[in-house]
């Protein structure tokens, strides 16, 4: 059983607020990562983190931003929610810094901005 | 960078037949190769997973098989279930411009099994 936990599971809010997405995991991984996605289940990578102090941005472009202080806690955050940031969000996290042999997903937040 | 190509769904079958989702890679080296599966309204579970070629992945009665000449990992089941119904991911690694390894993901199949 993987140990990585996504709050909230759903959110509904307003355009214009200001929204953070939790991730934590327990496992000790020192890669992290967000996908979004999309209606049509493609998954596209936002972002990712080496490790404590390191966020880099992804394939697809992002309004949200990562911060990643703690090597089990890599929250997203949306400083001004709209419409087109509705989508579902997973984080992921994975054991070694030169590989990826498996990546344990969170269980997702499907945001919807109205 | 790496890309998977996976067949289009829906993919609709009866209980007990026969399961092939078909996914194909391009890539530079010799990535690892996975599938992952994600049941209604949760995250992604590792499925399976083959790190050279010829290596075969299988679990839950589930097979996968890396074969490099026709850069293909298609996955198979011999007898489905209603429970297997979920969406099913291939995916590989790739290495970003930064060095970062990630996984890279098809479209997804969503595969429906009716008794």
């Amino acid at each position: 059983e993987a140990d990585i936990y996504q709050t909230p599971r759903y959110l509904v809010i307003g355009t214009g607020k200001k929204i953070t997405l939790e991730c934590s995991q327990t496992m000790g991984h020192d890669k992290m990562y967000w996908y979004q996605q999309d209606p049509g289940m493609e998954l596209h990578l936002i972002h990712y983190s080496y490790g404590v102090n390191s966020t880099e941005k992804g394939d697809l472009s992002s309004e949200s931003t990562v911060s990643r202080i703690r090597t089990e806690h890599f929250p997203l955050t949306l400083e001004s929610a709209r419409p087109s940031h509705t989508s579902q969000y997973l984080c992921a996290s994975s054991e070694y810094p030169d590989a990826v042999t498996e990546a344990f997903f969170g269980q997702g937040t499907r945001l919807t901005v109205v | 960078g790496n890309s998977v190509t996976q067949m289009e769904g829906p993919v609709t079958l009866s209980e007990e037949a026969f399961l092939t989702i078909n996914c194909t890679y391009t890539a530079t080296g010799y990535p690892s190769l996975f599938w992952y599966v994600q049941y209604p309204g949760e995250g992604l579970q590792l499925l399976l997973k083959a790190t050279k070629a010829d290596d075969k992945g299988s679990n839950k009665g589930f097979e996968a098989t890396y074969r490099k000449e026709t850069t293909s990992f298609h996955l198979e089941k011999g007898s489905v279930q209603v429970s297997d119904s979920a969406v099913y991911f291939c995916a590989l690694s790739d290495r970003a411009n930064t060095g970062f390894q990630k996984l890279v993901f098809g479209t997804g199949t969503r595969l429906l099994v009716s008794p």
